[in-house]
């Protein structure tokens, strides 16, 4: 089944930009959305974003002016890079497999599966 | 502050039943289909109910999911102390520019 991995520094300094990569085995990137996901510690989830594997992207919109999701799909990545981080931006950063649907009655979207995460803090 | 609102804990005895809330909007829930999620502690969410109602392959039967109007609800018989997670329930939201992905703040259930 597939599976996905987060890999990246898991300490970045304030004011520099944070790079993660999301890799995704036992199955094909293309033909699905690819989202990052992000937990505070001790707090809830805040969608950050997804790719299309064709390249096309959405941002949430209180993250997007600092925000770049790429997809390398001859290597079944995708690609997180948040810039001019704050202590805020400190948490277990996830990547997932996004499924969205537009029908009659409304939009779908759910993540399944999802990596296993990785903490990254900002800190000097 | 999260856009849907769920309660921060509901507690409930091993064997008996409980119902899990979210709250939002006509932009969100209102006109859109919900997710579930269970986190148990130390590991990442995982998908227990998507498109309001449907399980996934895996997820057993005591997991059910409704919808009405601007609210939806997670439903959990049959309680085992393996159960003890955060929920959290997420959907998409029209409002935002190009829509988007809204999650609740999350309910911790505790068995008793």
């Amino acid at each position: 089944q597939v599976q996905l991995q987060e890999s990246g520094p898991g300490l970045v300094k304030p004011s520099e930009t944070l790079s993660l990569t999301c890799t995704v085995s036992g199955g094909s990137i293309s033909s699905y959305y690819w989202s990052w996901i992000r937990q505070p510690p001790g707090k809830g989830l805040e969608w950050i974003g997804y790719i299309y594997y064709s390249g096309s992207t959405n941002y949430n919109p209180s993250l997007k002016s600092r925000v770049t999701i790429s997809v390398d799909t001859s290597k079944n990545q995708f690609s997180l890079k948040l810039s001019s981080v704050t202590a805020a931006d400190t948490a277990v950063y996830y990547c997932a497999r996004d499924t969205i649907v537009v029908e009659a009655a409304g939009t779908a979207n759910w993540f399944d599966p999802w990596g296993q995460g990785t903490l990254v803090t900002v800190s000097s | 502050q999260s856009v849907l609102t769920q309660p921060p804990s509901v507690s409930a005895a091993p064997g008996q039943k409980v119902t899990i809330s979210c709250s939002g909007s006509s932009s969100n829930i209102g006109n859109n289909y919900v997710s579930w999620y269970q986190q148990l502690p130390g590991t990442a969410p995982k998908l227990l109910i998507y498109e309001n109602n449907k399980r996934p392959s895996g997820i057993p039967d005591r997991f059910s999911g409704s919808k009405s109007g601007t609210s939806a609800t997670l439903g959990i018989t049959g309680l085992q102390t393996g159960d003890e997670a955060d929920y959290y329930c997420g959907t998409w939201d029209s409002s935002l520019s190009a829509g988007g992905v809204v999650f609740g703040g999350g309910t911790k259930l505790t068995v008793l």
